[in-house]
């Protein structure tokens, strides 16, 4: 059973950058696109960005120019990097197997990123 | 704003369907295939149906997809207290190259 399990600081301050990372077991992270999806506090879901194990990435237009997904597939995990932070982007950030099309069958727990001096 | 229209909430007795609609345009629902989550209290979102109105293993046949032009629907039969969740339609967007969700629909089992 493939389990994602989401890394990294919980509290962020305004301005700096945002890092967390996807650590995938139970399978390889070869052959498929991994995503990365948030949701604020009490809303709904937001979908950042996916990467495929080879290297490309493609990015929520909302978001591009502030975030880079990148992945290892030495250490089977991928990661994501949201600069420029502000309180708008505090969230529980989760991790996901998917394709391309929004088929997303394997996700992390979720984790709660705030953004705040 | 979300890209895919739900309405907030939704609700029902134990036993009785309940509807959950999903509207969008030509760009996404339209041209591509519809998805829907369930999302559990303080859980991650787990898939529900793919490709319109398919069920992953696992997924009993009370939950059932339906799409037509640029609408879909999740209907939920026999509706049980563990139905009470958080339901997000999403699609591929041909505009945004990208997927949009839903903004979800909170089912209440009354």
């Amino acid at each position: 059973q493939v389990q994602l399990q989401e890394s990294g600081p919980g509290l962020v301050k305004p301005s700096e950058t945002l890092s967390l990372t996807c650590t995938v077991s139970g399978g390889s992270i070869s052959s498929y696109y991994w995503s990365w999806i948030r949701q604020p506090p009490g809303k709904g879901l937001e979908w950042i960005g996916y990467i495929y194990y080879s290297g490309n990435a493609n990015y929520n237009p909302s978001l591009k120019r502030r975030v880079t997904i990148s992945v290892d597939p030495s250490k089977n995990q991928f990661s994501l990097e949201l600069n420029s932070v502000t309180a708008a982007d505090t969230a529980v950030y989760y991790c996901a197997r998917g394709q391309i099309q929004p088929y997303f069958d394997f996700w992390g727990q979720g984790t709660l990123v705030t953004v705040s001096s | 704003q979300s890209v895919l229209t739900q309405p907030p909430s939704a609700s029902g007795t134990p036993g009785q369907r309940v509807t959950i609609s999903c509207s969008g345009s030509s760009s996404n629902i339209g041209s591509n295939y519809l998805y829907w989550y369930q999302q559990l209290p303080g859980t991650a979102p787990k898939l529900l149906i793919y490709n319109n109105n398919q069920r992953p293993s696992g997924v009993p046949d009370r939950f059932s997809g339906s799409k037509s032009g640029t609408s879909a629907s999740l209907a939920i039969s026999g509706l049980r207290s563990e139905d009470e969740a958080d339901y997000y339609c999403a699609a591929w967007d041909d505009s945004l190259s990208g997927p949009v969700f839903g903004g979800g629909t909170k089912v209440t089992v009354l």
